[in-house]
């Protein structure tokens, strides 16, 4: 079983509108978990980064929330573009191996339709 | 963006050929992964590297074999390619100590028919 779950699985608004994509994870002991945005074709690109005692983070239009206590993140996306469409994914990383070892969901593929 | 670069974007070759992909950094890391990633599916670490001459397996037993002479440089080659080798491969750079981020590539995109 992966640990870490990415819901909705795919995901279609319009432009304009608001989402919010889920993650839940199991991994421990936690270090950090990040969201990625990985569009088609291309490598994924951070969008935001938050440690055990961070809850919020933002980076533009995209806010990251954590609540380490039931291990679920979430991606909020305000007032979606175009250029939103593309797979989040959501990378929890460990701190119990020098490597540093990274966990990955599957990601949400967003469409925004015009 | 990442400097962080993968040739070829696109590869179609067939089944017995040698290959190798390639992958480079200009940013210093130490640290360097590759993975393979099939449509829909989670990133699965096949190979990764703490630095120079240093090279260990991921997760997901791969054919696939890695060398590390430069510290920019960390190409795969795959000696016989087959079809089940068809995948996204994407290759990845870290700082020591630079809370995990890993800065990817564009990846390469292997088809073997």
């Amino acid at each position: 079983k992966n640990q870490v779950e990415q819901s909705p699985q795919s995901l279609i608004i319009l432009e304009g509108k608001n989402c919010t994509l889920q993650c839940n994870y199991t991994v421990s002991p936690f270090s950090n978990l990040r969201w990625y945005k990985q569009d088609t074709g291309r490598g994924p690109v951070s969008l935001t980064i938050m440690t055990f005692s961070e809850n919020t983070k933002s980076n533009g239009r995209y806010t990251a929330t954590l609540d380490a206590d039931t291990k679920q993140s979430s991606l909020h996306i305000t007032a979606s573009q175009l250029s939103d469409s593309a797979s989040y994914i959501c990378v929890v990383s460990d701190r119990g191996s020098t490597l540093g070892r990274l966990y990955f969901g599957r990601g949400t593929q967003l469409t925004v339709w015009p | 963006e990442a400097d962080i670069y993968q040739t070829p974007r696109y590869l179609v070759i067939g089944t017995g050929k040698k290959i190798t992909l390639e992958c480079s950094q200009t940013m210093g890391h130490d640290k360097m992964y590759w993975y393979q990633q099939d449509p829909g599916m989670e990133l699965h670490l096949i190979h990764y590297s703490y630095g120079v001459n240093s090279t260990e397996k991921g997760d997901l037993s791969s054919e696939s074999t890695v060398s590390r002479i430069r510290t920019e440089h960390f190409p795969l080659t795959l000696e016989s390619a087959r079809p089940s080798h068809t995948s996204q491969y994407l290759c990845a750079s870290s700082a020591r100590g630079a809370r995990n981020e890993q800065f990817f590539g564009p990846g390469t995109r292997l088809t073997v028919l």
